[in-house]
């Protein structure tokens, strides 16, 4: 079967550091991909990750290991706006292009 | 102003109707994708078009049709035989090359 695990829900403090994994289990892979969505809003994209190791983003940053079917999506110096779901999603390799998605991250972040 | 756009952000209807939600781009882009969002669920694919004239289903499909007669248009209609209708919509696009898809505001669905 084809499967994303990702924790339903995290707390953090401004200023902080926190981490978001992504755990997939899918019959092919031709990417992982993270999105951000506000509470009503759209997802936005923030990275792509096709190969293995780190990508860096600004204060964003986004990991990937195929052999262990795992990413991190890495967010420093939380920001209040930072509060929101970050979906972690896997593109399935010769499935027409589309997305399997996960539940999302609700993070919260407190002053 | 390049983008998509998705009229309108807020629509009710009675149980029974038919509704056709909007989706438009201006992004040339090849792919656009019909998707449904409820509270504590992931994005769920509903149907999804390469080509103009051509699209294909997702896996939540009945319920619902769609149209591509136009490479900027994607018009998603929830007929009644849908049976929990309300809900939150997006549409995305994805252009030829790129692995990203690219959303619109959304429209959230309410069947009374």
């Amino acid at each position: 079967g084809q499967n994303i695990d990702q924790p339903t829900e995290m707390t953090a403090t401004e200023g902080a550091i926190v981490q978001i994994n992504c755990t997939y289990q899918t019959s092919g892979f031709n990417g992982l991909f993270w999105y951000q969505q506000h509470a009503g809003e759209a997802p936005t994209f923030l990275s792509y990750n096709v190969l293995d190791g780190l990508e860096e983003k600004g204060r964003f940053s986004s990991f990937l290991s195929r052999s262990k079917g795992y990413s991190y999506l890495l967010l420093k110096e939380l920001q209040m706006k930072d509060s929101a779901s970050y979906l972690c999603a896997v593109l399935n390799a010769g499935n027409n292009r589309k997305l399997i998605w996960g539940l999302g991250t609700s993070l919260a972040v407190n002053p | 102003d390049g983008g998509i756009t998705q009229s309108p952000k807020y629509l009710f209807r009675k149980e029974g109707q038919n509704v056709t939600l909007s989706c438009e781009q201006n992004l040339n882009h090849d792919a656009m994708y019909w998707y449904r969002q409820d509270p504590g669920q992931g994005l769920r694919l509903i149907y999804y078009s390469q080509i103009v004239n051509d699209f294909q289903k997702g896996d939540i499909a009945e319920g619902y049709s769609v149209s591509r007669e136009k490479k900027e248009s994607f018009p998603l209609t929830v007929t009644s035989a849908q049976k929990n209708p309300t809900a939150f919509y997006l549409c995305a696009t994805q252009g030829t090359g790129d692995y990203e898809q690219y959303f619109g505001p959304g429209t959230r669905l309410t069947v009374t």
